[in-house]
């Protein structure tokens, strides 16, 4: 089935500074990629996704990259605010053994300080 | 639109009682995931359930662990004879599709926190 790996577990940053988060997947089958934000005892909120025909997505600040040959993916979060403090997960979908269902990344925690 | 509407918030057992979770999924949504997020960790798959119907039990523990979406009424996550492994935040996602895509993401519940004292 699926497995979704996820680095950095913490990740450190300065107000203002640029975090990115990498992801790779196995199951080449697998076409599409969330991700999500989890503060702390709430629930996980998707903030962007990504399809497998498309190569980058922005919103904002957030941007999401996929390389399908490679099968990575990665968050990039551009001038860090003290709110984007959170757990990050990424998330792929879609593949033969996975259909109907999720697989997440075991989390990034993101600190930014101000 | 309410939401995934999870309850309760919070549930305490003493070991070896039962715990039950309900869910409700978004309006006109027919799909239900649960998962299970140990403290620190990730989120682990358990079931996927479509009405009246299991469609994907791989995630779930064998024993202990059994789960439903009737025809009428809310999903269902019942855990039998509680231990403390069982503490846990579970968290129940709806999606009005069978393919969890981008036109029908998965959408979070504000989960279950349950303690086994």
């Amino acid at each position: 089935g699926e497995n979704v790996e996820q680095h950095p577990s913490t990740l450190s940053v300065q107000e203002g500074d640029s975090a990115v988060i990498k992801c790779t997947y196995s199951d080449s089958a697998s076409n599409y990629f969330p991700w999500y934000k989890q503060e702390l005892g709430k629930r996980p909120q998707l903030i962007i996704d990504i399809r497998s025909n498309v190569g980058e997505k922005k919103d904002q600040r957030i941007a999401v990259t996929l390389n399908k040959t490679a099968k990575h993916f990665s968050l990039h979060i551009t001038e860090t605010q003290p709110e984007d403090s959170a757990v990050y997960f990424c998330a792929a979908s879609g593949g033969g053994g996975s259909q109907g269902n999720l697989i997440f990344g075991k989390g990034t925690k993101l600190s930014v300080k101000p | 639109n309410a939401g995934v509407m999870q309850n309760p918030r919070h549930l305490v057992r003493r070991r070896g009682q039962e715990a039950r979770l309900r869910c409700s999924p978004m309006k006109g949504h027919s799909h239900v995931y649960w998962y299970r997020q140990l403290p620190e960790e990730g989120l682990k798959f358990m079931v996927y359930l479509q009405k009246e119907n299991i469609i994907d039990e791989s995630g779930m523990p064998k024993e202990r662990f059994s789960a439903e979406f009737p025809k009428e009424g809310p999903s269902i996550l019942r855990i039998q004879q509680v231990v403390r492994g069982d503490s846990a935040a579970y968290f129940c996602a709806s999606s009005p599709t069978r393919d969890i895509t981008y036109n029908s993401p998965l959408h979070f519940g504000n989960g279950t926190r349950l303690t086994v004292t």
